[in-house]
């Protein structure tokens, strides 16, 4: 809910700028890679995903580009509005064994849009 | 809400007690996930299955069990409720293997 925010890295931006909400994810064997929206009060919303084998997949108004080398991800989102202020995580699916994948998230980060 | 539904959304319990918590899907997917949410913290796996009666330990299951008898539901139950359990627990849904997951509205626990 309301707190889930507290504590964590924040970016505030101009409504109309351009955001870009950085991600380092520790585990160089995860296959894919996730970004991840929650708003005041609910539960986690899918945003994009990006496969290992990419480096930049777009959607609408959104980027996500995929560093291997240093095990970095990035969400890009054009034009913010106010409707884009939530907390945004990562998140990764590695191979835990077997058949089984492990989907883990990074801490957030809490963007802030204003007018 | 990809037909999940949490049971129950707000609890207030003592410590000590025993608690489970619900999650029941109506999509059949495979994988179910349940998560722990703390200021400061992020999302934390607890546990996850991967099919029924298949289930493996994510980062933070010490305290927590759970089970899966059915597809539809994973329930996870805290044995002996301690205050550092109270927090935002969020069930997850999804396919496993480079697939999105689906969350659930949350429940708020709270262990007095």
């Amino acid at each position: 809910g309301e707190s889930v925010g507290l504590h964590l890295p924040t970016l505030s931006v101009q409504e109309g700028d351009n955001s870009i909400i950085n991600c380092a994810y520790s585990n160089s064997a995860s296959d894919y890679f996730i970004w991840y929206k929650q708003e005041s009060g609910k539960g986690p919303q899918f945003i994009i995903d990006i496969r290992s084998n990419m480096d930049k997949r777009q959607g609408q108004r959104v980027t996500v580009l995929l560093n291997k080398t240093v095990k970095h991800l990035s969400l890009q989102i054009a034009a913010t509005q106010p409707g884009d202020s939530a907390v945004y995580f990562c998140a990764e699916d590695y191979h835990s064994g077997g058949s089984n994948y492990k989907l883990t998230f990074g801490k957030g980060t809490l963007l802030t849009v204003n007018p | 809400d990809a037909g999940i539904t949490q049971s129950p959304r707000h609890k207030v319990t003592e410590t000590g007690t025993p608690v489970t918590l619900r999650c029941h899907q109506t999509e059949n997917h495979r994988y179910m996930y349940w998560y722990r949410q703390d200021p400061g913290h992020g999302l934390r796996l607890i546990h996850y299955s991967y099919g029924v009666k298949d289930t493996d330990k994510g980062e933070v299951s010490d305290g927590y069990s759970v089970s899966r008898s059915k597809t539809e539901d994973f329930l996870l139950t805290l044995e002996s409720a301690t205050s550092s359990q109270t927090s935002v627990y969020f069930c997850a849904v999804g396919e496993g293997t480079a697939t999105e997951a689906f969350f659930g509205q949350g429940t708020r626990l709270t262990v007095v």
